[in-house]
């Protein structure tokens, strides 16, 4: 199985400021043949199903906020959320879907500081 | 709108059978693969398999092979989570998924609670 590693477990960040989220895969997730990273984000709050947010490493679903971006490529990837919202608390989860089983990271739960 | 409408909460006891279900709409049932995940109570998301509708394939996580059962039923739109012998470590949220065309879960189910007690 490919492994998902996300850093830290939770994080704290003032309303307006920078989150960042990190997530790491044992293997690569790039596929050579059309040069896309099978690397997810989803967004998941209490009491309701995950959300996806990001897809393809850093193509963002219809309908989420521009401040959600997502970088990275191989093995390294990034969620950044450019300016916190109240709304933004919740527990944030990477995926790799390169190879079933599709793991998901253990999770990053974001509060407000 | 697609819509994944899941069974509602299900409490049983050790040993007993389980089938839980997610009903599919507002799309093309048999062109995308729906999953399923676990999520223990206070842990994170699981991925434990998927089925392709059109034509029952499955694939399963290693973890959760021959411990359930996943199918789905093209003519109601259905998928099928299922358990032969339900332990208390079974006790879950289930939310079925469906797969989209990033080959990642685009839309999710409300989610199926599972309680396992004596």
């Amino acid at each position: 199985d490919i492994v998902v590693t996300q850093s830290p477990d939770s994080l704290a960040v003032s309303l307006g400021e920078r989150a960042t989220i990190n997530c790491k895969s044992s293997q690569s997730v790039l596929y050579s043949s059309n040069n896309k990273n099978y690397l997810a984000w989803f967004q998941q709050k209490p009491g309701q199903p995950p959300k996806l947010l990001i897809y393809w490493a850093s193509t963002r679903e219809s309908g989420v906020p521009g401040r959600f971006s997502g970088s990275g490529s191989g093995t390294d990837f990034t969620l950044t959320i450019s300016s916190l919202q109240a709304e933004d608390v919740a527990v944030y989860y990477c995926q790799q879907y390169y190879r079933p089983p599709y793991t998901f990271g253990q999770g990053t739960k974001l509060e407000i500081k | 709108e697609v819509q994944l409408v899941q069974s509602g909460a299900e409490v049983k006891k050790p040993g007993e059978s389980l089938k839980i279900s997610c009903k599919g709409s507002g799309y093309s049932f048999t062109s995308y693969w729906i999953g399923w995940v676990r999520q223990m109570p206070g842990k994170g998301l699981e991925w434990m398999g998927i089925v392709n509708p059109g034509d029952s394939d499955t694939r399963y996580s290693p973890s959760f092979q021959g411990q359930v059962t996943i199918s789905a039923d093209k003519s109601i739109s259905t998928a099928y989570l299922q358990w032969s012998s339900l332990e208390a470590s079974d006790t879950a949220m289930y939310f079925c998924a469906k797969q989209g065309g990033a080959v990642t879960f685009d839309s999710w189910g409300q989610g199926t609670l599972v309680t396992v007690s004596s």
